[in-house]
């Protein structure tokens, strides 16, 4: 059965390093979503990609995030400097979101999630 | 923007038995997924159910779009089912959004 692949599970890190994860999304799957969830929390977005361009990055924190996806499969996530607020875990998710002719018709599916990676920063 | 919540936040049950989890949302939705987070951080698909009822062996689901609820359903609760449940909507008006809820965090005992 085909899964979304992150990497690394977990990464413990000091404060003002930074810090980068890796995703591969479900072959074919030309939406990508990069979650993070604070303890007790349900994830929120932070970036959503449709093939190569960002469709919503309205929630990173652009001051310290960013984010990629340049062949339109894999995709990198970093963090730059990392901060003590930023321990959490990210998780990436993605879909296969049809459009029809001029993006006026769009067809959704359901998210699948990877297994996460868990960031410590101390 | 939409708002997402579940009850009850916490549950506690001995192995054998059922249960009914639930999800309000405050405003229209295109779609809706139930997950079940495991102790190790990953979400498991439930189910996708933007509306009706299914069903995947012990587990089942109803969606009834139009009053803005969901509710999932364990029958013969295991030990394996501990964890958190989410349920995520995707509202109307911001398609492709998943918002997930507060979650339930059920443990079963033997």
């Amino acid at each position: 059965e085909a899964e979304v692949a992150q990497s690394p599970r977990y990464k413990i890190t000091e404060k003002s390093q930074a810090v980068a994860f890796w995703c591969d999304p479900i072959s074919g799957h030309a939406t990508l979503y990069w979650y993070r969830q604070i303890l007790g929390q349900g994830p929120e977005l932070l970036v959503q990609f449709q093939d190569e361009s960002v469709v919503d990055d309205s929630q990173l924190p652009k001051d310290r995030f960013s984010a990629e996806r340049l062949k339109g499969v894999d995709s990198t996530l970093k963090i730059q400097p990392a901060e003590l607020g930023d321990s959490a875990m990210y998780l990436c998710a993605s879909s296969f979101n049809a459009f029809g002719l001029g993006a006026l018709e769009r067809y959704t599916y359901e998210q699948y999630f990877g297994p996460g990676t868990r960031l410590t920063v101390t | 923007g939409i708002q997402v919540e579940q009850s009850p936040p916490d549950l506690i049950l001995q192995e054998g038995a059922n249960s009914t989890l639930r999800c309000n949302f405050s405003d229209s939705v295109n779609n809706l997924q139930w997950f079940h987070q495991n102790p190790w951080g990953q979400l498991i698909n439930l189910f996708y159910i933007p509306s009706g009822t299914k069903q995947n062996g012990r587990l089942s689901a109803t969606t009834v779009a139009t009053e803005r609820y969901s509710l999932l359903y364990i029958s013969s609760s295991q030990t394996t089912d501990s964890g958190v449940y989410f349920c995520a909507v995707e509202p109307s008006y911001n398609t492709d959004k998943l918002i997930f809820g507060t979650g339930t965090r059920l443990q079963v005992f033997p």
